[in-house]
């Protein structure tokens, strides 16, 4: 079985601080890993993912993650926030199978001018 | 960009009342989910859909839970006998591989 932890359940940055938001997981097989984003009131969408191949995942609006294996951890970063950026963040893993997506208990990101 | 359609967005309906959500999956994806958001807490996996069968369901999905796609384009979640602890918003996704595809949810509220 999956599960994923995320540390900070709400993380307070200014505009254009960078940010980094914690992901843990652990599991007995090999994962895929993903990060959804949720702005309020909408449904998740997906942020980026890890499939294979390169460790260093990013997304189209400047986010990226890091899969690291020793340390069973999938961060996400950006260098610099924007207000707009302002949503919750759930990292979630899934086997091979592609059945069941363990989700994380989501990390707030508000970013304040 | 197809994208999944869940409907009602809110629904309010009577402990003991059953309910059905619906959902309309992106027309060539193959696999169909329901989960989760009780308000405040992490997004469950309820269930995972394939070839007109269940694949695999949670701990969560018990009797009172069933899902069906009754035709080419419909998927739906029915709670037969809501209780209170029902209160969540209830997404539905969709993939075709590893991206599932969430709807904007439905927002169950049982009084």
């Amino acid at each position: 079985a999956q599960s994923v932890t995320q540390l900070d359940s709400q993380v307070p940055v200014f505009e254009e601080a960078p940010v980094e938001l914690r992901c843990n997981y652990s599991s007995s097989v090999s994962v895929y890993l993903f990060w959804y984003v949720q702005y309020p009131n909408q449904g998740l969408q997906l942020l980026l993912k890890y499939l294979s191949g390169s460790t260093l995942v990013e997304s189209i609006n400047g986010f990226e993650a890091e899969f690291n294996k020793s340390q069973t951890s999938f961060h996400l970063r950006k260098p610099s926030v924007h207000i707009s950026d302002t949503a919750e963040y759930f990292c979630a893993v899934s086997d091979r199978g592609f059945q069941k997506l363990v989700f994380g208990t989501g990390t707030r990101l508000l970013v304040s001018p | 960009e197809p994208e999944v359609t869940q409907t009602p967005s809110h629904q309010v309906t009577q402990m003991g009342q059953e309910v059905i959500l619906r959902c309309v999956p992106i027309s060539n994806h193959l696999y169909f989910y329901w989960y989760r958001q009780i308000l405040g807490q992490k997004v469950e996996f309820l269930v995972s859909f394939y070839n007109n069968e269940i694949s695999e369901k949670s701990e969560i999905f018990d009797d009172q839970f069933s899902v069906e796609r009754p035709d080419g384009s419909n998927f739906t979640l029915k709670i037969r006998s809501t209780k209170l602890e029902d209160s969540a918003m209830y997404f539905c996704a969709s993939s075709e591989g590893s991206d599932r595809h969430f709807g904007s949810g439905t927002r169950l509220t049982v009084v």
